[in-house]
């Protein structure tokens, strides 16, 4: 079974908008880190944010921030006023220390910044 | 930010070449990664180590090698290269402190490899 599951293969958002990227997750570890990373054409991998499986409020770093519905299993990032800079290829990703500690990754979602 | 280096950034190469991937973190990281990745597609894990002198293979199946005799270094290798070889190799690596979930995966900047 997939274990990150991101069914927005595409997504595009006007300038100065809000986008939401959509993220669940399959784990029967009651201890997990899930994890987004942004992919610009140049090929690197930008951490963006954590969320702990333990935690109680929603994690943010800057314009990100991740809606995390624990019963729901699903971890959705959220850009708020969207920059041309955010076009890129955006991956969920999830840890399970039980398991390895190996991290599975989403097929990711393609957002593209409109001016 | 990050502390993990791969070279080259980019390599063309005819088929049946042997090739090696560099990839280098000076973070003194126990854990380090191999994930492939044709173009807007998800990562695959094709091997990683826990430290020196071990190695693993991933989810993917892959032709290719690693080795890790220093903390530091985990080189992939293939022997033969093909066409099919062709996608981006990116390393990673990350902490280990026991079963946390906070560790993330810093990243190298990836090797372009296209086998013609």
């Amino acid at each position: 079974a997939q274990k990150i599951t991101q069914t927005q293969p595409g997504m595009f958002v006007q300038e100065k908008e809000a986008v939401t990227l959509d993220c669940t997750y399959d784990t029967s570890d009651p201890s997990y880190g899930l994890f987004w990373y942004k992919q610009p054409s140049s090929g690197e991998m930008i951490f963006l944010i954590y969320q702990g499986s333990y935690d109680q409020q929603n994690a943010t770093e800057g314009r990100y921030s991740l809606n995390f519905q624990k019963a729901r299993k699903s971890a959705n990032l959220v850009i708020s006023a969207s920059q041309l800079g955010d076009s890129a290829m955006y991956f969920c990703a999830m840890r399970e220390p039980y398991n390895f500690n190996k991290f599975y990754f989403g097929s990711g979602t393609k957002l593209n910044v409109k001016p | 930010e990050a502390d993990i280096y791969q070279t080259p950034r980019y390599l063309v190469i005819g088929t049946g070449k042997k090739i090696t991937l560099e990839c280098s973190q000076t973070m003194g990281h126990d854990k380090m990664y191999w994930y492939q990745q044709d173009p807007g597609m998800e990562l695959h894990l094709i091997h990683y180590s826990y430290g020196v002198n071990s190695t693993e293979k991933g989810d993917l199946s892959s032709e290719s090698t690693v080795s890790r005799i220093r903390t530091e270094h985990f080189p992939l290798t293939l022997e033969s290269a093909r066409p099919s070889h062709t996608s981006q190799y990116l390393c990673a690596s990350s902490a280990d402190r026991g079963q946390s979930t906070n560790e993330k995966l810093f990243f190298g900047s990836g090797t372009q490899l296209s086998v013609l």
